[in-house]
């Protein structure tokens, strides 16, 4: 199975900082990799897709970037509601592998 | 609106069986393929199973395969996540997901809000 290293686990941050989470493939992955936000007791939430593709209704501050083995999630400016886990999702081949997750937490 | 509500989780014994549903409404179930993707208590999340929009091909991981089985009922709606054999690392929210991107891409863009499974003697 692929797996996902996601780094950093944890950071903190202020609102305004930009921010960014990095995921590293064990092998290429082409350009199939997305990025969820979870918050304390809520389902994830879809924010890219194949890497750079932004779903519909979230904010143009979040970003995405890379392809074969190395991609990045960045948020231009942190704002309060950004504060919340991240995970990418590589979805490759079977089985599909998420990595372990990156809180972003207020500093 | 775009609904997915899983049921059926409890507290179940180690090598006992359970069987999760999730109900699609909103759009055409029979349309896309499903996931299931489960979270244990102050972890991380992990892709469990998938089933193609018609029921074909299912593909599992390999923490599950052999012991979970996915179906579907596109009549009914419904995704079902049959689990056998289970052990106390099973227990975890269980989230129905669409993969519901088109033109070749994947990624899961409807969740259910979970169902929880505790595997306890």
């Amino acid at each position: 199975a692929i797996q996902m290293t996601q780094s950093p686990s944890s950071l903190s941050a202020s609102v305004g900082d930009r921010v960014t989470i990095t995921c590293r493939a064990s092998q290429d992955i082409g350009n199939e990799l997305g990025w969820y936000q979870q918050k304390p007791g809520k389902a994830p939430r879809l924010l890219m897709y194949a890497t750079s593709s932004l779903q519909g209704g979230v904010p143009s501050r979040f970003s995405g970037s890379g392809s074969g083995t190395d991609f990045t999630l960045t948020i231009s400016s942190l704002q309060p509601e950004d504060f919340a886990t991240y995970y990418c999702l590589q979805d490759y081949n079977y089985p599909w592998t998420f990595g372990l997750g990156t809180k972003v937490e207020i500093k | 609106q775009v609904q997915l509500v899983e049921s059926g989780g409890g507290v179940v014994q180690p090598g006992r069986s359970l069987r999760l549903s999730c109900a699609a409404s909103g759009f055409t179930f029979g349309s896309y393929t499903m996931h299931w993707v489960r979270q244990a208590p102050g972890k991380g999340l992990e892709w469990a199973a998938l089933i193609t929009y018609d029921g074909t091909k299912q593909y599992y991981a390999d923490s599950v395969k052999g012991r979970f089985t996915v179906s579907r009922d596109n009549f009914e709606n419904t995704l079902s996540l049959q689990m056998n054999s289970l052990r106390v690392d099973d227990t975890a929210l269980y989230y129905c997901a669409r993969d519901g991107i088109s033109g070749g891409d994947d990624a899961f863009d409807i969740w259910g809000q979970g169902t929880m499974v505790i595997v306890s003697s």
